[in-house]
Parts: C-alpha cells; structure tokens; sequence
C-alpha cells in the first residue's frame, strides 16, 4: 500500500530552535510538494520539486526556511531559527507529472509543529 | 493577484440532497483544476481532476464542472450521505509543466442524517 510518510507526526520545540521535518514521497513519484496549514491561512504552497530539482520555493520565508531532495526517496523542510508564528500542520505530498499529463497529489499525514 | 475562492465556508444540507459546491478564481489561467477531501487531523485526499477544454467529468456520485469563461468549478455530490461530511478544497494548477497545485480555502459539508 504505497503512501507519503512524514517524520515527526507531532514536534513541539522551543523558539530559536532547528526544527527538521522529512518526507518519503511514494516510490516512482517525480513531484514532490510542501503545504502548511492553518486555520487562518488554509493550505498554503511553501515549495515544489520535479525530479529532486527546486521549481518554486517562492512561497518559503527564504531567510528561515530551507527545502531539500538529497535523494529521491527523502525530502527535507527545515525552519531555523523557529518562531511560534511558524506553528502550523506541514504537508508533504508526491505525484507523478508525466509530459502533457497532470498530477494527482498523494498527502502525507502531516507533521503538527507548535513552537512555544 | 491570483485568487482562488470557494463560496462558503460550510454548507449544511439534508441526507438524500444534492451538495453543490463552488471554486472561482481570478487573474488565473489553470491548465487543470482538482477536488480534494480533507478529513480532521488527515491530509487531503484526491478525488477528481478536469482539465481546461473539459467540460464535464464524473466519478460514481460526484460531478465536476469547469467553466474557462466564468472562471469557475462546481463539484457536486449526489444522493449525498452523513459520511460525505468532510471539508472539500479546489486546487489549481497553471500547466502542465510547472503545476505548482494552489488551494482555495475549503467548504466544510455537513450532510445531516
């Protein structure tokens, strides 16, 4: 039963602090995408990969947030230094973009952070 | 700017009624639009995708419709059940070769038994 696993599930950590969430996308799958959401914002895009290559990281606060493929079974979003502003349910979800085609998006289950 | 706007935020309806659902937007030119549902505490969930020069696309009891001129989506569920109640969320996405998927703010459905 293939599905996107994000690591941690839930992440409380200090203000100030690295906060390191990961993303297995699904085997086979050449996009992968970054979402957060809050309540007051929905789901908003932070950054999207084709084939491990950045195509848009516009929607990153780019002074604290860094997104990564080192391979490409593992995606990496990473918030340093954190602030409770940044406390939100993180998305990681993969799909396969064939040419001329489109991509249905699997989701992860989300990593909850919440930065006190 | 581009928006994508979904008419309310919650909807209430009876067992056995048709939910109409609906996603506009502006300054946009989507190559193709999708439905997803969220449940709480999970993450979305796929359900349909219309692309530009379709007009119609069904799936069993669910209905997508996407009008290019009107700038606008309707999904609708037939013969909607309690265990539709769910939030329902459009995505846009520009291209083919660079669908950065954009999401529209959420209906949440409530079908009452």
């Amino acid at each position: 039963d293939a599905r996107v696993t994000q690591t941690p599930r839930h992440k409380v950590t200090e203000m100030g602090q690295e906060v390191t969430m990961r993303c297995q996308p699904i085997l086979g799958h050449n996009t992968v995408f970054w979402y957060r959401q809050t309540m007051m914002q929905g789901l908003e895009l932070l950054a999207y990969f084709r084939n491990r290559a950045p195509l848009d990281d516009s929607g990153m606060p780019k002074d604290r947030f860094s997104a990564e493929m080192p391979d490409a079974t593992l995606a990496t979003l990473k918030i340093q230094p954190s602030e409770p502003r940044d406390s939100a349910v993180y998305f990681c979800a993969s799909g396969l973009a064939l040419t001329g085609g489109a991509t249905e998006a699997f989701f992860g289950q989300g990593t909850r952070l919440t930065v006190v | 700017s581009q928006k994508i706007e979904q008419n309310s935020e919650a909807l209430n309806i009876q067992e056995g009624k048709t939910a109409t659902l609906t996603c506009n937007y502006t300054n946009y030119s989507p190559a193709y639009l999708q439905w997803y549902r969220q449940d709480p505490g999970r993450g979305p969930v796929f359900l349909l995708l219309i692309r530009e020069n379709e007009k119609e696309k069904r799936k069993e009891r669910l209905k997508v419709t996407f009008d290019t001129t009107l700038k606008q989506s309707l999904f609708h569920i037939t013969a909607s059940q309690p265990a539709d109640s769910a939030t329902y969320l459009c995505a846009l996405s520009r291209s083919d070769n660079n669908n950065d998927m954009r999401f529209g703010a959420g209906t949440r459905l409530t079908v009452k038994p």
